[in-house]
């Protein structure tokens, strides 16, 4: 069974500049949801997807934006990038059914300079 | 959303069993606790989760009084490796999911 993989692993952005973050959701899982962990921490809701659908956002501004395709795997757009962006980002899938527990990918570390 | 208090921080020595206690005084009836443990530049990793009473596997057990209102993470003989950051949730449905700030467990050896 093939984990929550996310790439790129690392990446290095100029402000002002756009970016996007992919996601593989584990096999059988068909949302996903995103997340922001700024040092030190705890990981910040973005927002969620179901079904190629967002079913739920956080306080983040517009310019975060995602897609879910068929396949239930997913994608972080960032537009106009700003330096407090510089965070690891992680996604998460869980299965059908409410309360699953989230499985988590080990995060694109997006550095804005 | 309900949200959760824990310790920031707790150290503990090689071997012995580890107890962190989280608060949830408003959970809501159809919400589940749940934790994980992340290591540094990793994303977080499910331990754990449960409704009510008592759940244990093969790393941890979690118990959860009558009314719900806190939880406890228990952790047998922990070793230099379960140095990590231990988050509880309380989440139920397809809502978004709220992380707080954790605990930091550090073992000592």
């Amino acid at each position: 069974e093939t984990g929550v993989t996310q790439s790129p692993t690392h990446l290095i952005k100029t402000r002002g500049q756009q970016v996007t973050l992919r996601c593989s959701s584990q096999s059988g899982h068909n949302t996903v949801s995103w997340y922001q962990q700024a040092l030190g921490q705890g990981p910040q809701f973005i927002f969620q997807y179901y079904r190629e659908e967002e079913n739920g956002r956080g306080n983040f501004p517009p310019r975060f934006s995602g897609l879910q395709f068929p396949n239930y795997s997913s994608e972080l757009n960032v537009n106009a990038l700003e330096l407090d962006d510089s965070a690891l980002y992680l996604c998460a899938s869980s299965p059908p059914g409410g309360g699953s527990p989230l499985h988590f990918g080990n995060g694109t570390r997006l550095t804005v300079t | 959303l309900a949200k959760t208090t824990q310790p920031i921080s707790m150290d503990s020595y090689e071997g012995q069993e580890v107890n962190i206690t989280c608060s949830h005084n408003n959970i809501a009836t159809n919400d589940y606790i749940t934790w994980y443990q992340q290591f540094p530049s990793q994303g977080p990793r499910f331990i754990i989760q449960g409704y009510k009473t008592k759940v244990t596997n093969e790393v941890a057990s979690l118990f959860i009084p009558a009314d719900r209102k806190s939880s406890t993470l228990s952790l047998p003989r922990v070793s230099l490796s379960d140095t990590a950051v231990y988050y509880c949730l309380v989440a139920g449905g397809y809502q978004k999911v709220t992380f707080g700030t954790g605990t930091k467990l550090q073992v000592i050896p």
